[in-house]
């Protein structure tokens, strides 16, 4: 398996500008994370969604942020409009429970840089 | 709401000696993760601890868990540089499937 994939890598926009960053889990996992991670906050959880359905998205940071998970295979997470505080890395991560266990594995990481 | 607390937040150790990191907690769990994280990297998963008193290793590194004093200790043992990296532990909370909540990571720097 290729892992957990993320898109873009990089992301240099300017402020007011739409950001979407997209996600391809695992297959076979039937939980999906969005993180944030900057030196300031450190790991923060966005939003988590299982077999597709949004469970908390009490993470989310403010009406500005968004996530969709279409489908199993599939998940956004949109930024519209974007500010200058938004720039972080966000990672994505994917996991599904055996034995009682919920190990993530993350993706690569998106990194944000909003001008 | 679940409380994790590492301590220390930054660790720096001189190669070959041993050192102990700490992972509290505040509500009960048994599911306790701990992830590595190089610089400029993402996160992999080191050890899944899943009960009281379950003790996992790896290489120089130990992890143990004591769910009665909510707390999971990671040790590292004759630490050598390629060790350096941020160390995150996570608990796994008991009523929401799969969501775990981190802590502030450790930042480990080995110098020789």
């Amino acid at each position: 398996d290729a892992g957990v994939i993320q898109s873009p890598r990089h992301e240099v926009t300017e402020m007011g500008q739409e950001v979407t960053l997209r996600c391809k889990p695992i297959s076979g996992h039937n939980s999906l994370f969005w993180y944030r991670q900057t030196m300031m906050r450190g790991l923060e959880l966005l939003i988590y969604f299982n077999n597709n359905v949004p469970i908390d998205d009490s993470g989310m940071p403010e009406d500005r942020f968004s996530a969709k998970m279409p489908n199993a295979s599939f998940s956004t997470l949109k930024i519209q409009p974007s500010e200058p505080r938004d720039s972080a890395v966000y990672f994505c991560a994917s996991s599904w429970t055996v034995s009682g266990a919920n190990v993530l594995t993350f993706g690569a990481g998106s990194r944000l840089t909003v001008l | 709401e679940l409380k994790v607390e590492q301590n220390p937040l930054f660790l720096s150790m001189q190669e070959g000696k041993n050192y102990t990191i700490y992972c509290n907690y505040s509500t009960t769990s048994d599911r306790l993760y701990w992830y590595r994280q190089d610089p400029g990297k993402s996160l992999e998963s080191l050890f899944v601890l899943l009960s009281n008193g379950a003790v996992k290793q790896e290489g120089r590194l130990m992890a143990s868990l004591d769910t009665k004093a909510r707390l999971s200790t990671l040790h590292i043992t004759a630490a050598v540089h390629d060790l350096s990296a941020t160390y995150f532990c996570a608990v796994g909370g008991n009523t929401n499937a799969g969501k775990s909540t981190f802590g502030d990571g450790t930042t480990l720097t080995v110098k020789p």
